[in-house]
């Protein structure tokens, strides 16, 4: 059965302090990657995908990687607006087009 | 322009009742999705739909049935509505899974809904 796990739950920085958040997955078969942020109140909204292991992408502060068995979201001098659920959504090769999502990682940016 | 809108934002209603939500998406997509997200934000495909086939998650109850007059909306309907049904609803878009190796879907902002 699919499975994806992010960790941690949630996790408070001070403004510039670096940090990755986790995302790790159980698929039969992996199509894509997807990493989402979802402020309160609001949709989630896309940031990446990745195909392969070993392909990175990058988008202002945030830098997502990805291994056989894990992904990486990097932030890098995180800023107070960076304050967001991070999601992580697998597609398998086999079923629907539809994603699975892990219960994301609460980010929290401190002044 | 927004790309992916749905209606009502929120909707309060009694147990029993029957209630729909609408989406809308004007970003030429030919799948659509409708999402459940509990209170412990948990998001979960409830179907996926393009013109030729509709997806059904085997966990929905047959109270929930999407409904498509074109492609560019995607409404949600339910019935008898109950305590349990009380949860955010996402609609989202995508291109069609064989027009590429992969398409990031593109979501709504959500209809809370809350059953008394």
């Amino acid at each position: 059965e699919d499975q994806v796990t992010q960790s941690p739950e949630a996790l408070r920085l001070q403004e510039g302090e670096s940090s990755s958040l986790n995302c790790s997955y159980t698929v039969s078969g992996l199509r894509g990657l997807f990493w989402y942020r979802q402020d309160p109140g609001k949709g989630p909204e896309f940031l990446f995908t990745l195909y392969s292991a070993g392909e990175e992408k990058e988008k202002e502060r945030l830098k997502a990687t990805l291994t056989k068995k894990e992904s990486f979201l990097h932030i890098t001098a995180p800023k107070p607006e960076d304050s967001a659920t991070y999601l992580c959504a697998v597609q398998a090769e086999t079923g629907a087009n539809n994603l699975f999502f892990g219960t994301g990682t609460r980010l929290t940016v401190i002044p | 322009d927004t790309a992916v809108s749905q209606t009502p934002k929120y909707l309060v209603t009694q147990m029993g009742n029957d209630k729909s939500i609408k989406c809308e998406q004007n970003l030429g997509h030919d799948t659509m999705y409708w999402y459940k997200q509990d209170s412990k934000k948990f998001l979960k495909i409830m179907f996926s739909y393009n013109n030729k086939e509709l997806i059904i998650n085997e966990t929905v109850p047959n109270r929930f049935s999407p409904k498509s007059p074109d492609k560019a909306h995607l409404n949600l309907h339910i019935n008898s509505l109950e305590l349990g049904d009380s949860a955010v609803y996402f609609c989202a878009s995508s291109h069609r899974l064989d027009r590429g190796p992969s398409y990031e879907q593109y979501f709504g902002p959500g209809t809370r809904l809350t059953v008394t």
